[in-house]
């Protein structure tokens, strides 16, 4: 019962290197979503996956890409790190029907851009 | 434009009484109203959630209330426990094409039980 599991739980990185955060599920979830934090904010949404093989920008992609190739996997890439790019990031999953249950989130990725 | 609103940033509340955490949204089209808590160091946790076509929604000691016409929705806690500090998210679930919905968040209450 590992859920969603994300990786690295910390990073800093230097600006203009790139990365990728990994997040896995094993609760067979089709949706599949990237959060970022900033400090006193709500989550914003980065992407987000319906299934294999489908993307699609949220409310902050610029900076970030995403690929789905399978149901469990879904990694964020960050190709040139930006300062403003420092935050904490959540992946997390959901049934497609069922919001009464809510999102399960993984417990972050802390990336701190020097 | 922040369309889910958490006006109060922290809340203190003495042990063993009710907590209140309000949330405002703009957007009618939100069909789901859910509440997360958030403890340091962690991912959020799903924790209650109402339909747009309730207006409330109980289980166990935390209920959630929704005033459609009003645009708001609030969580109580009874009894609170100091086990309930944490940051408490409002989340709302619109539909955003495709057959795919997005939740759009407040920005979080932190609330502090006092033993």
């Amino acid at each position: 019962n590992a859920g969603v599991t994300q990786t690295p739980k910390f990073r800093i990185l230097k600006i203009g290197q790139s990365m990728t955060l990994q997040c896995t599920q094993d609760m067979n979830h089709n949706y599949m979503y990237w959060y970022r934090q900033d400090p006193g904010m709500g989550l914003k949404l980065i992407y987000y996956s319906v299934g294999a093989g489908i993307t699609d920008k949220g409310e902050v992609p610029n900076g970030y890409n995403v690929s789905r190739s399978t149901t469990e996997d879904f990694p964020l890439r960050l190709e040139l790190a930006a300062p403003s790019q420092t935050s904490v990031y959540f992946c997390a999953s959901s049934y497609r029907r069922g919001p009464e249950y809510g999102y399960t989130f993984g417990s972050g990725t802390r990336l701190t851009v020097v | 434009d922040q369309q889910v609103k958490q006006n109060s940033p922290s809340l203190s509340v003495q042990e063993g009484r009710i907590s209140i955490l309000n949330c405002d949204y703009t957007n009618s089209m939100f069909d789901y109203f859910l509440w997360y808590k958030k403890y340091p160091a962690e991912g959020p946790t799903f924790l209650i959630s109402i339909s747009s076509i309730k207006d409330k929604n109980e289980d166990g000691r935390f209920t959630v209330f929704l005033n459609k016409s009003a645009k708001h929705l609030s969580l109580h806690i009874v009894p609170s426990q100091p086990g309930d500090s944490a940051v408490y998210f409002c989340a709302a679930r619109g539909y955003s094409g495709a057959g795919s919905y997005q939740l759009t968040f407040g920005k979080g209450t932190k609330l502090s039980v006092i033993p």
